[in-house]
């Protein structure tokens, strides 16, 4: 129940498209959906996050949806660049005193030129 | 003006050995944690400390010790390492709050021979 499933694994993408990440968890009491993204070689960063009272949160070129009755959501990132080629993580956080974060397994994204 | 920093970048060591990882946040932040991520990428929370004391302790084997002095400082001691344990620890910080974002730090990846 503490899982987060993350698909797909990897995903190559042409400049200028539109990549989807989906996440999916099973734990009602998650309250806190964030999005990282990690360079090789750095350590991840908060990218974008949403809370399960909004359906949908924009960022610039990227956007999370979040459908609470299905228990999943998505990053989507338009007009893609080369610079966006990096590992994304999708994450969930327990709305306990810990403020642990469960990660998914991760999505090594390359945007081709 | 790094925020969360850690030493080393690299550690090389022999199995049987003894070693510490360092980190050091100057966010201000009273909450700390450390994530190992295996060579799958995969990111697991280990410890997290608030305010010097322990509230995250996952399924860790005890040759596993985090200390904190001080709630700019979480280090890791390892003992006894094993080929199992190399991987790239990250250490991160944040502020309790509502929505809290977690700061990641650049890595050790530790290697054992």
């Amino acid at each position: 129940q503490q899982q987060v499933k993350q698909s797909p694994q990897s995903l190559i993408v042409q400049k200028g498209g539109i990549p989807i990440i989906n996440c999916a968890y099973e734990n009602t009491a998650f309250d806190y959906f964030p999005w990282y993204q990690q360079f090789p070689g750095k350590g991840p960063a908060l990218l974008i996050a949403i809370r399960p009272d909004v359906s949908e949160k924009k960022e610039g070129r990227f956007t999370i949806s979040f459908n609470k009755s299905a228990k999943q959501f998505s990053l989507h990132i338009m007009d893609s660049q080369p610079g966006d080629s990096a590992t994304y993580f999708c994450a969930a956080r327990g709305h306990q005193g810990a403020q642990k974060l469960v990660f998914g397994q991760g999505t090594r994204l390359t945007i081709n030129p | 003006d790094t925020a969360v920093s850690q030493t080393p970048k690299y550690l090389v060591t022999q199995m049987g050995n003894d070693k510490s990882i360092k980190c050091e946040q100057n966010l201000g932040h009273d909450t700390m944690y450390w994530y190992k991520q295996d060579s799958k990428k995969f990111l697991k929370i280990m410890f997290s400390y608030n305010n010097k004391e322990l509230i995250i302790n996952e399924t860790v084997p005890n040759r596993f010790s985090p200390k904190s002095p001080d709630k700019a400082h979480l280090n890791l001691h390892i003992n006894s390492l094993e080929l199992g344990d190399s991987a790239v620890y990250f250490c991160a910080s944040s502020q309790v709050s509502s929505y809290n974002e977690q700061f990641f730090g650049p890595g050790t990846r530790l290697t054992v021979l």
